[in-house]
């Protein structure tokens, strides 16, 4: 089935420390996203993606950097300079050029501070 | 600046009777509109959606208008079910420029469908 599998859905990060969030998709889309999402509040853009080796800062970008080797790949890390990480985090794909930016989402991971 | 903003937190309604979620956006530059509905601990699916060249977009239970001029657009739900209830977040979205690809979200309100 094609589709965005996030991993891992639950994810525990010490001070200090840096974790990466994985994303992957199989339905051939150009451009991939990263959202946040905090107890009532709406989805804030990270960082996406439209392409292989390109990627644009999104609203909320200090302290995470992406990468974007492979199409169907698009990684999240979150740094030891990001001061409040806990969050949900939700990877989005979407095709490019139709003019309908719909956007898929994966099932997000939980991130958590110990 | 919420340039998407949907005021209404939550909305309590009664199975089979039409559950309508308001939003309103601030840039003139959209011209794309989304629906997204999301249960607890799941990423969002997509609802239904609407150009901005139309006023009006249906597919089946769901129907979402666009008032341009008065920069809001609603999603009716008729007939509504208990399944409906979760959280309905509006996005918009710009074709062309620097922007593009890009969506704004709204801050999502809890539809809770009583049997």
């Amino acid at each position: 089935d094609g589709g965005i599998t996030q991993s891992p859905k639950y994810l525990f990060r010490k001070e200090g420390q840096n974790v990466t969030l994985s994303c992957e998709q199989n339905l051939n889309h150009d451009a991939m996203y990263w959202y946040r999402q905090d107890p009532g509040q709406g989805l804030r853009l990270i960082y996406y993606s439209q392409i292989v080796n390109d990627f644009q800062k999104g609203d909320i970008a200090e302290g995470y950097s992406v990468s974007r080797e492979k199409k169907e790949s698009f990684p999240l890390t979150v740094t030891s300079a990001q001061k409040n990480p806990t969050a949900f985090y939700l990877c989005a794909s979407s095709r490019q050029g139709s003019g309908k930016n719909i956007q898929y989402f994966g099932a997000g991971t939980r991130l958590s501070v110990l | 600046d919420q340039q998407v903003k949907q005021n209404s937190p939550s909305l309590s309604v009664q199975e089979g009777r039409i559950s309508i979620l308001n939003c309103d956006y601030t840039n003139s530059m959209f011209d794309y509109f989304l629906w997204y509905k999301k249960y607890p601990a799941e990423g969002p699916t997509f609802l239904i959606s609407i150009s901005s060249i139309k006023d009006k977009n249906e597919d089946g239970r769901f129907t979402v208008f666009l008032n341009k001029s008065a920069k809001h657009l609603s999603l009716h739900i008729v007939p509504s079910q208990p399944g409906d209830s979760a959280v309905y977040f509006c996005a918009a979205s710009r074709a062309g420029g620097t922007s593009y690809g890009k969506l704004t979200f709204g801050q999502g309100t809890i539809l809770t469908v009583h049997p």
